[in-house]
């Protein structure tokens, strides 16, 4: 069965300074896995996804993840944060085979001036 | 750029009462989704659909519960009865492909409140 496990529930960074939001998932099969983002009282939008190409995903607004399954992580980064970028963030993981999409329970970004 | 649209944004209604929420996915998409995410909680799986029937549905979506697809264009999700307990944010979503290279598009949501 495909689950997903988002590791800290808030992170604060400074402006500036790297983000890291952690996320391991189990998964049967071969998993796709995504991360989206959701702003105050907005829908969810993707920031990237992985289905097997590159382990290094780039998406959107600098962000990036890489795959690691020996770690069954998927970790996302971004270099510098910046204000706009205080959101949930949602892990999500998916089976090859199946109609369900699994989300983590949501990372919330604060990010200081 | 195509999107998902949802209405009614926000609904209010009294327990007891059915409530129908739409969707229109994105035209040339295939699958179709309904989550719900309770006020400061996780986003939650509620059904998909796919070539007019459900495809997969979680232990949410009692029979209290039903999706249609009434024409070419609309996907819809019912709730018969309403309680206190379904207040939450209501998200449609489609995609192309399901699972693999397949991510979900969504929709603004629709609040419910049941008093």
């Amino acid at each position: 069965a495909q689950s997903v496990t988002q590791l800290d529930s808030h992170v604060s960074v400074s402006e500036g300074t790297p983000v890291l939001l952690r996320c391991n998932y189990s998964s049967s099969y071969s998993p796709s896995l995504f991360w989206y983002v959701q702003h105050p009282n907005k829908g969810l939008q993707l920031l990237l996804k992985y289905t097997s190409a590159a382990t290094l995903v780039k998406g959107i607004n600098g962000f990036e993840a890489e795959f690691k399954k020996s770690e069954t992580s998927f970790h996302l980064t971004k270099p510098s944060a910046h204000m706009s970028d205080a959101a949930e963030y949602f892990c999500v993981v998916s089976d090859q085979g199946t109609y369900k999409y699994i989300f983590g329970t949501g990372t919330r970004l604060k990010v200081l001036a | 750029e195509p999107e998902v649209t949802q209405t009614p944004s926000h609904q209010v209604t009294q327990m007891g009462q059915e409530v129908i929420l739409r969707c229109v996915p994105i035209s040339n998409h295939l699958y179709f989704y309904w989550y719900r995410q309770i006020l400061g909680q996780k986003v939650e799986f509620l059904v998909s659909f796919y070539n007019n029937e459900i495809s997969e549905k979680s232990e949410i979506f009692d029979d209290q519960f039903s999706v249609e697809r009434p024409d070419g264009s609309n996907f819809t999700l019912k709730i018969r009865s309403t309680k206190l307990e379904d207040s939450a944010m209501y998200f449609c979503a489609s995609s192309y492909r399901s699972g693999r290279a397949g991510e979900l598009f969504f929709g603004e949501g629709s609040r419910l409140t049941v008093l």
